[in-house]
């Protein structure tokens, strides 16, 4: 079956930092979604990517879509405080939108 | 104002009860799901509903039942409680079409 696997699982970064937490699916995925959840909250929605090479970008945080639909990047600039949290993708590959989590990526940010 | 509700928030319970939680979304969606979240944070779907039909079913023991009475909420019923299930139980709702789903805040269950 489908898994979309994520990495790395944790990241510690110092504030003002960059990082990229990495996602990649066995099969190729209709889209590719990624959702933010605080610690004690719930996974917020962040972005839907459905083109193959897309790259789309939310102030500080960029997302791309591989060319084979098979994989997914989230890069975040200059980390503050804010960004902490655990980062998920989820890819869908199917009508309904069952979405297959990654495990998440945990991000600790240092001040 | 709360799009996406679940009640209760906590639940601690014994090995062997029977609970359930319910979830209520205001935001006119025909799609809702329950997603099981570990201690190690992994998010799995359980269930999902349409227009209260049953549409996705995993690999869930048969003591987890699901009902949806109409398209704005979705209840888990979960038999025998086992220590394994102890877990954060999350709803979700989408409109079909549409790209956002929307977590509700969680059901933390503990069973002792």
């Amino acid at each position: 079956g489908q898994q979309v696997m994520q990495i790395p699982q944790y990241q510690h970064v110092q504030e003002g930092e960059d990082f990229t937490t990495y996602c990649n699916s066995s099969t190729t995925l209709s889209n590719i979604q990624w959702y933010k959840q605080r610690p004690g909250g719930h996974p917020v929605f962040l972005i839907q990517l459905v083109k193959s090479g897309e790259v789309k970008k939310q102030k500080r945080l960029t997302f791309q879509f591989g060319e084979a639909k098979k994989n997914s990047s989230l890069h975040i600039t200059a980390t503050q405080t804010t960004d902490v949290g655990t980062y998920f993708c989820a890819g869908t590959t199917d009508s309904w939108g069952k979405l297959q989590f990654g495990a998440g990526t945990q991000v600790v940010v240092t001040p | 104002d709360t799009a996406v509700s679940q009640t209760p928030k906590y639940l601690v319970t014994q090995m062997g009860n029977d609970k359930s939680i319910k979830c209520e979304q205001n935001l006119g969606h025909d799609t809702m799901y329950w997603y099981k979240q570990d201690s190690k944070k992994f998010l799995k779907i359980m269930f999902s509903y349409n227009n209260k039909e049953l549409i996705i079913n995993e690999t869930v023991p048969n003591r987890f039942s699901p009902k949806s009475p109409d398209k704005a909420h979705l209840n888990l019923h979960i038999n025998s409680l086992e220590l394994g299930d102890s877990a954060v139980y999350f709803c979700a709702s989408i409109l079909t079409g549409g790209e956002t789903q929307y977590f509700g805040p969680g059901t933390r269950l503990l069973v002792l």
